[in-house]
């Protein structure tokens, strides 16, 4: 059974200040692996998407890395602002034609302006 | 755009009613998904439909549970008799296509409380 965790559960950190979210899975034939937003009261924003095959993703100021042997992930936001703030969780989709995404419980980011 | 649209926002339920969420997703995705979010804890996978077929349902927690998506479009999840555990929100998800492809795009949830 897939358990994805992430570490730290929450993190403050000052504006302008390069970060490291990390996301750690048990199962290592994922499928792929999803990196989402949450803002308070709301769904989810998708914001990277890594295939099984790739290594990373990138999308503006942010960047996700894949380790499927170490079972790990990892998302880096450059020059974090106030906006940045919010929930942010991983989810991994795993081999055998299931479409459903576990998800860890997410770390929750402040970013102090 | 429009994106993917949940009914109603807030719900509140005595223990025993039953409850209908509605989840209109967005216009030509396939893939359809319900999870369900505990405070402080990530979504968690109830059901998936592909186009009108229901592929997957082995997250609903109980019979009472179960879900619809009849034309392939607007789906509806509905709780019978519900109890105080059933508290929390509910997320619907929909993707252009399947696989693992395609980015999920959610909406933002109708929050439960069972009194």
């Amino acid at each position: 059974k897939q358990e994805v965790t992430q570490i730290p559960a929450a993190l403050s950190v000052p504006e302008g200040e390069n970060l490291v979210l990390n996301c750690s899975f048990t199962d290592s034939a994922i499928y792929n692996l999803q990196w989402f937003r949450q803002d308070p009261g709301k769904g989810l924003t998708s914001l990277l998407l890594i295939q099984s095959s790739q290594r990373e993703q990138t999308s503006g100021r942010l960047n996700a890395s894949l380790d499927k042997s170490s079972g790990r992930s990892t998302l880096y936001i450059a020059a974090s602002q106030p906006g940045d703030s919010a929930t942010y969780l991983c989810a991994a989709s795993t081999q055998g034609g299931s479409e459903k995404l576990v998800f860890g419980k997410g770390t929750k980011l402040t970013v102090n302006p | 755009g429009a994106g993917v649209s949940q009914s109603p926002r807030y719900k509140v339920a005595k223990r025993g009613q039953d409850v209908a969420l509605r989840c209109d997703p967005i216009s030509g995705h396939v893939s359809l998904f319900w999870y369900q979010q505990a405070l402080g804890q990530g979504p968690e996978f109830l059901t998936y439909f592909q186009n009108e077929a229901q592929l997957d349902k082995s997250g609903l927690p109980s019979d009472r549970f179960f879900a619809e998506r009849p034309e392939g479009s607007v789906s509806t999840l509905k709780i019978q008799r519900t109890q105080q555990e059933d508290s929390a929100v509910y997320l619907c998800a929909s993707s252009l296509g399947w696989g693992g492809n395609s980015p999920l795009h959610f909406g933002n949830g109708t929050r439960l409380t069972v009194t």
